[in-house]
């Protein structure tokens, strides 16, 4: 089973809706990450937090916000989606970010269907 | 530009036969490598991982690494129905992850 857990397992929305995902891991990792992936593609790095403090965003649209309250919490709020964000959403967590063996644990997903 | 390169497949193999899944590399600032298996609707779960030129083991797994060549493999032995899935190289520069698009693997009973 996998430590890192992620809530909701799907989710539909409405375009105008607004809703979240939510991420937990209790390893003691310093390092979460939201991946982004369709399907037959790899998983696309969407945000990466590090000590709690937004790190890396890949350009991501501002319909997916991210929020990171404490070392064991993940959130990546959504508002006014389009239908081609319809996704699997996984987040993944990682000792630390900048060591060699730095390993990513990813949770089972979110699938979001936007309607 | 950091990139991961690997054969989509799919690949086939008869149950009990040596799998063998490729990946190269264009970074040479990579430092570590690991390979993912994702079943079709469930999330990557690790294999294993490599940093050091050369092989490791783990049970019926083997990974490769040769940084000359900027190549990474997995073999996988006696392989069974339920390794069918993708199987996902990753690279890692220590402060990011880039994933190969994978390869698809499907074992014949």
């Amino acid at each position: 089973d996998t430590e890192v857990t992620q809530t909701p397992k799907h989710l539909v929305m409405g375009m105008t809706n607004k809703k979240s995902l939510k991420c937990e891991q209790h390893m003691g990792h310093r390092a979460m990450y939201w991946y982004k992936q369709k399907a037959k593609k790899p998983p696309e790095l969407m945000f990466v937090y590090s000590y709690e403090k937004l790190s890396i965003n890949e350009s991501v649209p501002s319909r997916f916000s991210p929020e990171c309250p404490n070392s064991s919490l993940l959130n990546l709020h959504l508002h006014a989606l389009q239908p081609e964000d319809s996704a699997l959403y996984l987040c993944a967590s990682s000792s630390r970010v900048g060591q060699m063996s730095n390993t990513i644990y990813f949770g089972e997903g979110s699938w979001l269907t936007v309607v | 530009q950091k990139e991961v390169e690997q054969n989509s497949g799919p690949l086939s193999v008869p149950e009990g036969a040596i799998a063998s899944l490729n990946c190269t590399y264009s970074d040479r600032g990579s430092q570590s490598f690991f390979w993912y298996r994702q079943y079709s609707g469930k999330s990557p779960e690790l294999i294993m991982f490599i940093y050091s030129n050369g092989d490791k083991e783990d049970g019926r797994f083997t990974a490769q690494l040769n940084k000359a060549s900027q190549y990474v493999s997995l073999l996988i032995r006696d392989s069974q129905p339920s390794d069918s899935a993708t199987y996902l190289c990753a690279g890692n520069t220590g402060n990011q992850f880039y994933f190969g698009t994978g390869t698809s693997l499907t074992v014949i009973p």
